[in-house]
């Protein structure tokens, strides 16, 4: 079975400061990994995905993530974060296959102070 | 429209109504899925039609019954809720086959059970 951790619930940072928000998933097959964000009051929003190749992978918004498969880790990571970067953000993992179901942690909701 | 819709985005029932959500998606897709969304919980997925036909029911109450007519809609049928199905739902498609893995999400439908 698969699973997925994000230990921080809530990320505080201000702005142009450097962020990393934690996942790390288990698994006991290939996995495809993904990050995806919340706005309020909307539907989830594709970051970036990690399928196979390099484990640095660059997604939309200057954030980047890097795969770890030793530590089994996906941290995402921006250099410097603005108010507008005010989200949910979810990891997620996915077996591929037939149904190519997603499971998701809990969320880390970034909260960008000025 | 482009991507994936949902109506409507806001639903208030007793719990003696039937109402539908609807879900439309614009990307040619082969898969659907329904997921609830409750604060402080992860997503949970609901269920997963892939080629239209039903692949996946995690144990969802019988209250919720879905239906997927052709590859670009899916529908949720709710009756007799209860005031714990007060959630928002939200709607994805994707291929399953393919280098892409990632769903794509709808705006999601507020639900509120009286």
């Amino acid at each position: 079975a698969q699973s997925v951790t994000q230990l921080d619930s809530q990320v505080p940072v201000f702005e142009e400061a450097p962020v990393e928000l934690r996942c790390n998933y288990s698994s006991s097959v290939s996995v495809y990994l993904f990050w995806y964000v919340q706005y309020p009051n909307q539907g989830l929003q594709l970051l970036l995905k990690y399928l196979s190749g390099s484990t640095l992978v660059k997604g939309i918004n200057g954030f980047e993530a890097e795969f770890n498969k030793s530590q089994t880790s996906f941290h995402l990571r921006k250099p410097s974060v603005h108010i507008s970067d005010t989200a949910e953000y979810f990891c997620a993992v996915s077996g591929g296959g037939a149904t190519n179901k997603l499971i998701f942690g809990t969320g880390t909701l970034l909260a960008v102070q000025p | 429209e482009t991507g994936v819709t949902q109506t409507p985005r806001h639903l208030v029932m007793g719990m003696t109504n039937k109402k539908s959500l609807k879900c439309e998606q614009h990307l040619g897709h082969n898969a659907m899925y329904w997921y609830k969304q409750s604060a402080k919980k992860p997503l949970e997925l609901m269920f997963v039609y892939s080629l239209e036909e039903r692949v996946e029911n995690n144990s969802v109450p019988s209250r919720f019954s879905p239906e997927c007519p052709n590859s670009s809609h899916l529908f949720l049928h709710l009756h007799t809720l209860q005031p714990e199905d007060s959630a928002l739902y939200l709607c994805a498609s994707s291929l399953t086959s393919g280098a892409s893995y990632e769903q794509y999400f709808g705006p999601g439908t507020r639900l509120t059970v009286t």
